[in-house]
């Protein structure tokens, strides 16, 4: 399976509401990211964590990291429709002796008006 | 400048075809990378540049040929393509690994080349 893998697949929610994806991975990591992606358009840094951080905040987003479940959450408060996208988390890590960025499978968010 | 620009934004080739795709960012980064991503599917890593000499080659098919001419571009020449390979093809960049002792976290993307083959 994935390095990371992101539940749910899908969200939708109504403008105003907060939104929370989650993301697992397996393997040791430097820091996480989250990324997003309008449909079929390159993807946007959000917010990163380091693997020595617990929590992360930037303006109506959080992030959680605990390293010992190998989790990572995203909140999203007071949705927009404009948040309407695609959320991947992406893990950087060792593998095959160099340091690569593996991105999670992702999740639909849906915010309707 | 804090862009990466990509040609064409659409590209439909035939299998016998010989086409290239170019990637542009003007923000001093000296690694620079491709993904491919299929529908509902993540980006998966194809290459790494760092400082124009490629890293990272995760065992792309040999129909794929990358080229980085200097520090500022990023091609992906392509032929003999397979239907299959039809995707979105993203090509990002990072700041300088050597300072940081590693590839610094932030990918800037660009918007993607969509590619279609008959």
């Amino acid at each position: 399976s994935q390095q990371g893998e992101e539940d749910p697949q899908a969200l939708s929610i109504q403008e105003g509401e907060n939104a929370t994806m989650n993301c697992s991975y397996k393997t040791s990591i430097n820091n996480l990211q989250w990324y997003r992606q309008n449909s079929g358009r390159g993807l946007v840094h959000l917010i990163l964590i380091r693997s020595n951080e617990r929590e992360k905040h930037s303006g109506r987003l959080r992030v959680t990291l605990d390293t010992s479940k190998k989790s990572s959450s995203l909140l999203i408060t007071a949705s927009r429709a404009a948040d309407t996208a695609s959320y991947f988390c992406a893990t950087r890590h060792f593998s095959g002796g160099y340091q690569k960025v593996t991105f999670g499978t992702g999740t639909k968010l849906q915010v309707i008006p | 400048d804090t862009e990466v620009t990509q040609t064409p934004k659409h590209l439909v080739m035939g299998m016998t075809n010989k086409k290239s795709l170019k990637c542009e960012q003007h923000m001093g980064h000296r690694a620079m990378y491709w993904y491919k991503q299929k529908a509902k599917k993540p980006p998966e890593l194809m290459f790494v540049y760092s400082y124009e000499k490629l890293s990272i080659n995760e065992s792309v098919p040999s129909r794929f040929s990358p080229e980085c001419p200097n520090s500022s571009l990023l091609n992906l020449h392509l032929h003999a393509l397979q239907p299959e390979d039809s995707a979105l093809y993203l090509c990002a960049s990072s700041q300088d690994p050597r300072t940081s002792g590693t590839f610094q976290e932030t990918q800037y993307f660009g918007p993607g080349t969509r590619l279609l083959v008959l």
